[in-house]
């Protein structure tokens, strides 16, 4: 029984495609996340909902769109792709308002490889 | 600002000898500090975290870390490694304070713990 699945697990696309990732978890829980890890590892938040609303946006291109169609589901979609969109991409999701003490459960992750 | 530092990039002890990855960090309030290990291919998963109380918190696979306020430090301990404890760690803090920005975590840089037989 997977908590957090996103898919696909890898995405390999041309410059200037549109992607979309799903993410869906079966926790119940409130708020949800996505992640960019770049190929040093660093990890950085991009978007987080609350019962499917957004609550944080960073500074992250218009090209991103996330979408929240219920409070389990958090997607993301990429316009016009660029090379450094490249990354591996983590949807998580925490229990209650985010800003809480609750952990954060995350996805297995879906690289996205842009040629 | 708030930001978490990792130290060192690489980690590596003999299985059987205690390990410790540190961390560093810096809130305006009281801070809710978090540790997550990430295997190969995999999403991070969930160690332990401090939010008020007992300065020492144990969590999964044996792993501890202690809340030192004076020094600003969270860092992870095991007392005897384990070749299976290979990965990369990271440190992440938020911000407790009412009105800061909700629920971002800023996490480190990792650290990739290497544990030789």
């Amino acid at each position: 029984d997977t908590a957090v699945s996103q898919t696909p697990k890898y995405l390999v696309t041309q410059m200037g495609n549109d992607k979309s990732i799903k993410c869906e978890q079966n926790l119940g829980h409130d708020t949800m996340y996505w992640y960019k890890q770049d190929s040093k590892k660093f990890l950085k938040i991009m978007f987080s909902y609350n019962n499917k609303e957004l609550i944080i946006n960073e500074t992250v291109p218009n090209r991103f769109s996330p979408k929240s169609p219920d409070k389990a589901h958090l997607n993301l979609h990429i316009n016009s792709l660029e090379l450094g969109d490249s990354a591996v991409y983590f949807c998580a999701s925490s229990l209650g308002l985010a800003g809480g003490i609750n952990e954060q459960f995350f996805g297995p992750g879906t690289r996205l490889t842009v040629l | 600002a708030q930001s978490v530092a990792q130290p060192e990039d690489q980690v590596n002890v003999a299985e059987g000898n205690p390990l410790t990855v540190k961390c560093t960090y810096s809130v305006s309030g009281n801070p809710y500090l978090f540790w997550y290990v990430q295997y190969p291919n995999r999403g991070l998963q969930f160690l332990l975290k401090y939010i008020t109380g007992d300065n020492l918190v144990k969590g999964s696979y044996g792993f501890e870390a202690e809340f030192n306020k004076s020094q600003t430090s969270f860092h992870l301990k095991k007392p005897s490694a384990l070749v299976s404890d290979s990965a990369l760690y990271f440190c992440a803090v938020r911000d407790s304070w009412r009105g800061s920005t909700l629920g971002r975590l800023y996490f480190g840089r990792g650290t990739q713990l290497t544990v030789w037989p």
